[in-house]
C-alpha cells in the first residue's frame, strides 16, 4: 500500500463554518506533511510532523490547525477561514524528514466562500 | 538567489524528440534530490530520486552536479503522455522539502 488518502477530495466552507481536512496513510511513515498549493503555483509548505510531533510550522496563521493523533494520522483544523485560503490542500508522508521521496495524496480542493 | 529555480517553460517540443530541464539550488548542504510530475488538478507524483552517480529510468535520465549545483531532468523519445509540469525538489535547511516552481511541458503531436 503506497497511498496517502485524503478526504474530503472537495470542500466549500463559509467564512464562519469550522471544518477538518483528514490524512491518513499506512507506509509506516513517520514524516507527514501539510502543503498549500494555488494554481499554477508549486506546493508551499505548512506544517511538518515527525515522529508525531510538530517540527516544523511555516508561520502559518492560527486559523489553520495541525493535529497528528497517531502515527497514521494527519489532521488541518480550519476555523475562519478567507477567501484568498481557497487552494488545493495537499498531504504527503516520508519515511522520515530528510532525504525521503514523500508520497502526496490526491489532495482537498477547498473553496471558501 | 532562489533556493530552487526552474525555467517555468512551456517547453513546445514535438513527439519523439528529446527534452531536457535543469533546476538549480542554493543550499550547497542538500543531499536529497527528486523530480516530481505534476499533471493539471493532480497531486505531484514521485517521478525520479537523483543520486549522486546519475539514475536512469527508461526513457527518464537524472543527473546531479555539485560543483554547479543543479539537477537536470532528461526525456528521450517523448510521447503526448509526458505532457506536464515536472517540479524539482531538494531538502533545504533543517530538512524541509523545498519545491521549484516548476517547468511545463507540451508534447506536440
Amino acid at each position: 500500500d503506497t497511498e496517502v488518502t485524503q478526504t474530503p477530495k472537495h470542500l466549500v466552507m463559509g467564512m464562519t463554518n469550522k471544518k477538518s481536512l483528514k490524512c491518513e496513510q499506512h507506509m509506516g511513515h513517520r514524516a507527514m506533511y501539510w502543503y498549500k498549493q494555488k494554481a499554477k503555483k508549486p506546493p508551499e509548505l505548512m506544517f511538518v510532523y515527525s515522529y508525531e510531533k510538530l517540527s516544523i510550522n511555516e508561520s502559518v496563521p492560527s486559523r489553520f490547525s495541525p493535529e497528528c493523533p497517531n502515527s497514521s494520522l494527519l489532521n488541518l483544523h480550519l476555523h475562519a477561514l478567507q477567501p484568498e485560503d481557497s487552494a488545493l490542500y495537499l498531504c504527503a508522508s516520508s519515511q522520515s524528514i530528510g532525504p525521503a521521496e514523500a508520497f502526496f495524496g490526491q489532495g482537498t480542493r477547498l473553496t471558501v466562500v | 538567489r532562489k533556493e530552487v529555480e526552474q525555467d517555468p517553460g512551456p517547453f513546445n517540443v514535438p513527439e519523439g524528440a528529446t527534452v531536457a530541464f535543469n533546476c538549480t539550488y542554493s543550499n550547497s548542504a542538500s543531499q536529497s534530490f527528486f523530480w516530481y510530475r505534476q499533471d493539471c488538478r493532480k497531486e505531484p507524483k514521485l517521478l525520479m530520486s537523483v543520486y549522486s552517480s546519475g539514475n536512469e529510468d527508461g526513457r527518464f535520465t537524472a543527473q546531479l552536479n555539485r560543483a554547479s549545483q543543479y539537477i537536470s531532468l532528461l526525456i528521450r523519445d517523448s510521447k503526448l503522455s509526458d505532457s506536464a509540469t515536472y517540479l524539482c525538489v531538494v531538502n533545504g535547511e533543517a530538512d524541509k522539502i523545498i519545491f521549484g516552481k516548476g517547468t511545463r511541458l507540451h508534447i506536440l503531436p
